[in-house]
């Protein structure tokens, strides 16, 4: 069983709908990361966590420590926000090694 | 240049081959890592240096190496390349180890 598990895999929208992005874990953690691959295949880092809540424009991460689950939002989605969203888990062991969720693909039509 | 970048962009690789993918950052950031990227598996850590001189083995390090002589570059070798070693690689740094990471345009690899 993967660490790390993201709901849902697919997720089609129509543009200004509001998105929500789930990250689930198994193991303690350290840091929780939100990651976006564009379809030309290039990776951002959008958020780092380790508690409450972050924000950056229309993205909005949030994490629950004892529940172990993260969620990322999207407000008035956008087409150009149809990407592959990524979280994943910095075990409290290590500084150097993240487990990755395989990825949620969004798309968002006009 | 500015930021990370890896070479070859892809490559064609006869089964057998030695094969080194070569990532160089101009960031000054002392952790590097090399990750695989496969379909239905997400992203896996290969190799990851914490700062030049160390590096440490990640999830799935059989198979490859690397070596950290100076601060920018972090070279990827195959000592003799299998189609197993199919694969998206992304070289990727940060500042120090556990802070947010900043990604390479990634290198396509097949094995034949």
């Amino acid at each position: 069983k993967n660490e790390v598990e993201q709901s849902p895999q697919n997720l089609t929208a129509q543009e200004g709908e509001f998105i929500t992005i789930n990250c689930s874990y198994s193991v303690g953690i350290s840091a929780l990361h939100w990651l976006q691959q564009h379809p030309g295949g290039g990776i951002v880092s959008l958020f780092m966590l380790s508690s409450g809540k972050k924000k950056h424009g229309r993205l909005i991460a949030t994490i629950n420590i004892q529940e172990k689950h993260s969620s990322l939002h999207i407000t008035a989605s956008h087409p150009r926000d149809s990407a592959v969203y990524i979280c994943a888990v910095r075990s409290g062991g290590s500084n150097y090694k993240l487990t990755f969720g395989k990825g949620t693909l969004l798309t968002v039509n006009p | 240049i500015a930021g990370i970048t890896q070479a070859p962009t892809s490559q064609i690789l006869a089964a057998g081959r030695r094969m080194t993918l070569r990532c160089t950052q101009d960031m000054r950031h002392n952790a590097m890592y090399w990750y695989r990227q496969d379909l239905g598996l997400g992203l896996r850590l290969i190799h990851y240096s914490n700062t030049a001189g160390t590096t440490g083995k990640g999830e799935v390090p059989d198979g490859y190496s690397v070596s950290r002589a100076n601060t920018d570059d972090f070279p990827l070798t195959l000592a003799s390349a299998v189609p197993s070693q199919t694969s998206v690689y992304f070289c990727a740094t940060s500042k120090e180890g556990g802070e947010t990471q900043y990604f390479g345009p990634g290198t396509r690899l097949l094995v034949l």
